[in-house]
């Protein structure tokens, strides 16, 4: 079955500090790969996404993800995270079906 | 560039009521899709809508419906509400037809409906 993991339910990082948010997937074929990030109270919106080529994609705010089909992982980066990076981020999958396949989410919370 | 926008904002219904969601796609987009986001949970696909039919639908049961309209607006209507339809019910719009940018989905603030 099509199955998107987040190991990490909760990260606590300090400002300034580096981030890395894995992101896991099960898949029959490398689908597209997306992170949105979610705000208190708001909707989602889309940081970066992946179809094919460079397997390093850039983002909005800084973000940054590596795909990495040996480990079928897209892990989402920034070098120094703000405190109004707080919030919560998913990963999602769509096998070209236009129908996205969510984890279960990570929520940051930045230390001063 | 308008965005994504959904109404009402928040929802309170008793059990066995009906419901009607409102979502207006961002300009220039000619698909919607519905996501059922539980309290904790990632969002879940209820079912997307092209060219005013349904298309594609998730593990959700038939008293979820939707209705798409000629400006590309849609309706998501929930019948005999349980309890566990308790969530943040999130619309998103995306272009088909214009190659791999078409899978990008923009989504308005959701609605957050509560049934008791």
């Amino acid at each position: 079955a099509q199955s998107v993991t987040q190991p990490d339910i909760h990260i606590t990082v300090s400002e300034g500090a580096s981030l890395e948010l894995r992101c896991n997937y099960s898949y029959g074929a490398t689908p597209y790969l997306f992170w949105y990030v979610q705000s208190p109270g708001q909707g989602l919106q889309l940081l970066l996404k992946y179809f094919s080529g460079d397997t390093l994609v850039q983002g909005i705010k800084g973000f940054e993800a590596e795909f990495k089909r040996s480990q079928s992982s897209f892990n989402l980066r920034k070098p120094s995270v703000h405190w109004s990076d707080a919030a919560e981020y998913f990963c999602a999958v769509d096998g070209a079906t236009n129908k996205l396949i969510f984890g279960t989410g990570t929520l940051l919370a930045v230390q001063p | 560039e308008t965005g994504v926008t959904q109404s009402p904002t928040h929802l309170i219904k008793t059990r066995g009521q009906q419901v009607t969601l409102r979502c207006s796609s961002q300009s220039g987009h000619n698909t919607v899709s519905w996501y059922q986001q539980a309290l904790g949970q990632g969002p879940q696909f209820i079912f997307q809508y092209y060219r005013e039919e349904e298309n594609g639908r998730g593990n959700f049961p038939p008293r979820f419906s939707g209705l798409q309209f000629p400006n590309y607006s849609s309706e998501l209507n929930v019948n005999a509400l349980e309890l566990d339809d308790s969530a943040l019910y999130l619309c998103a719009s995306s272009s088909q037809g214009t190659g791999l940018s078409a899978y990008e989905q923009y989504f308005g603030p959701g609605t957050r409906l509560t049934v008791t």
